[in-house]
């Protein structure tokens, strides 16, 4: 199965700021099937980036997703208060389909 | 907009089998990926696996011997079956959808709880 690895684990910025955040695959996502989720306390995650650069409905366009083969980024242009969440990465090219173990954007 | 809401038993004992089911409104299951994920509480995401409308499904090999995904495209409705729980299943279950294997549309989740 594909590992994913996301990093950093905790990014620590103020609003305003940029956000880069990693996701690296131990081996090639085909077709560049790689999806970010954002998750706030008590909710379910929401669909962010599809097939690694595509925004989903109703996503602002301060949110790009850039990468192919293995490495990927989510990028966050300028952090507005309700975009600290949890992220995760999310390979939909093979089965079983993996999720990183997710990075933390906190208010520094 | 289609939403998704899980039902089923909250708290299993070992061993128990976990059964829930998923109702999603606003669309029909067709042309669709629906999903099964579930979150240890506190923890990351974990990908149980997947059923098209056609039938055809998708696991993960970590639960593949315990875990079935069924479609009532008649109701609207997709169901998890997870047999031989343990505390180690104790978790928030999510139903997800999509066109594709990505998941567009989630459910508010539902925490399973296994305890003696």
């Amino acid at each position: 199965e594909i590992v994913l690895t996301q990093s950093p684990g905790t990014l620590s910025l103020s609003p305003g700021e940029k956000a880069t955040l990693s996701c690296r695959a131990s081996q090639s996502v085909a077709r560049n099937y790689l999806a970010w989720y954002q998750q706030k306390p008590g909710q379910a995650p929401r669909l962010v980036i599809d097939d690694a650069s595509r925004r989903a409905t109703g996503i602002p366009d301060r949110f790009s997703g850039s990468g192919s083969g293995t490495d990927f980024t989510l990028t966050i242009s300028r952090l507005e208060p309700e975009d600290f969440a949890v992220y995760y990465c999310q390979q939909c090219a093979n089965s079983p389909l993996t999720f990183g173990g997710g990075t933390k954007v906190e208010i520094k | 907009h289609v939403q998704l809401q899980e039902s089923g038993p909250r708290l299993l004992k070992p061993s128990e089998t976990l059964s829930l089911t998923c109702t999603v409104s606003g669309d029909s299951l067709s042309s669709h990926y629906w999903t099964w994920i579930r979150q240890p509480p506190g923890k990351g995401l974990e990908w149980i696996g997947n059923i098209h409308d056609s039938g055809n499904t998708n696991y993960n090999p970590s639960l593949m011997s315990r875990v079935t995904i069924s479609i009532d495209t008649s109701k609207n409705q997709f169901s998890l079956k997870l047999n031989s729980v343990t505390a180690a299943d104790t978790a928030l279950y999510y139903c997800a959808g999509g066109l594709g294997w990505s998941s567009d549309y989630w459910g508010q989740g539902s925490l399973v709880t296994v305890s003696s």
